[in-house]
């Protein structure tokens, strides 16, 4: 147990869809990052929130739009996916958007995209 | 652009055997971290290494950073089932805020 927690555990959907995943930390930190992870492909970092302002974007497609309410918790919605958007998305969470924190990751939510 | 190559991408062996497995890159880092990832969960932190040449154990596992810091390896003396796992390593760099790279892991497996 992280204190990072993530549901759906697992979701699978139509490309024509719309759902969302749900990250929360009980770690009072305040910064939450969304990650990408593919098979055979490194991390991919989606979104980095820092005290409730996104700080990162990595030219990450519309059709997933994060939502950050407050510092301990953070929202992926998902809407018109296409079947490579299949992966494994993590959550994570650390102090605060520095170099030096370490980044605690939930379990992830296994997306199967039909 | 593949910043962290780790190696091998694959690795099976028995239980008791030793393995090192590496995280190689042309970049400097200031930091390096590893992680072990099992089935159906998301990476737990396992050692971070901040100096040039560091050693740090844990347990059977030792991890040691290289003294360019560009490079690391996790060596497992006595490998047992509960070992197994996708092993990642992450570097990160004081210029970049919280922004880890990570390599593209090493799934090993332990048989009993």
């Amino acid at each position: 147990e992280t204190g990072v927690t993530q549901t759906p555990r697992h979701l699978v959907m139509g490309m024509t869809n719309k759902k969302s995943l749900k990250c929360e930390q009980h770690l009072g930190h305040n910064a939450m990052y969304w990650y990408k992870q593919s098979a055979k492909k490194p991390l991919e970092l989606m979104f980095v929130y820092s005290l409730e302002e996104r700080v990162e974007n990595n030219s990450v497609p519309s059709r997933f739009s994060p939502e950050c309410p407050n510092s301990s918790h953070l929202f992926l919605h998902l809407h018109t996916l296409q079947p490579e958007d299949s992966a494994l998305y993590l959550c994570a969470s650390s102090q605060d958007f520095q170099w030096a924190d370490t980044q605690y990751f939930g379990p992830g939510t296994r997306l199967t995209v039909l | 652009t593949q910043l962290l190559e780790q190696s091998p991408q694959f690795l099976s062996i028995q239980e008791g055997e030793n393995l090192t497995v590496y995280c190689n890159s042309s970049s400097v880092f200031s930091s390096l971290q590893w992680y072990r990832q099992e089935p159906g969960e998301g990476p737990v932190l396992l050692v971070t290494v901040v100096t040039g040449g560091e050693v740090k154990k844990l347990k059977r596992l030792t991890f040691q950073f290289g003294d360019a810091r560009k490079d690391s390896s996790l060596h497992i003396t006595a490998a047992q089932p509960g070992d197994t796992g996708l092993y990642l390593c992450a570097g990160a760099k004081n210029t970049n805020a919280g922004k880890s790279t990570f390599g593209d892991g090493t799934t090993l497996t332990v048989k009993p």
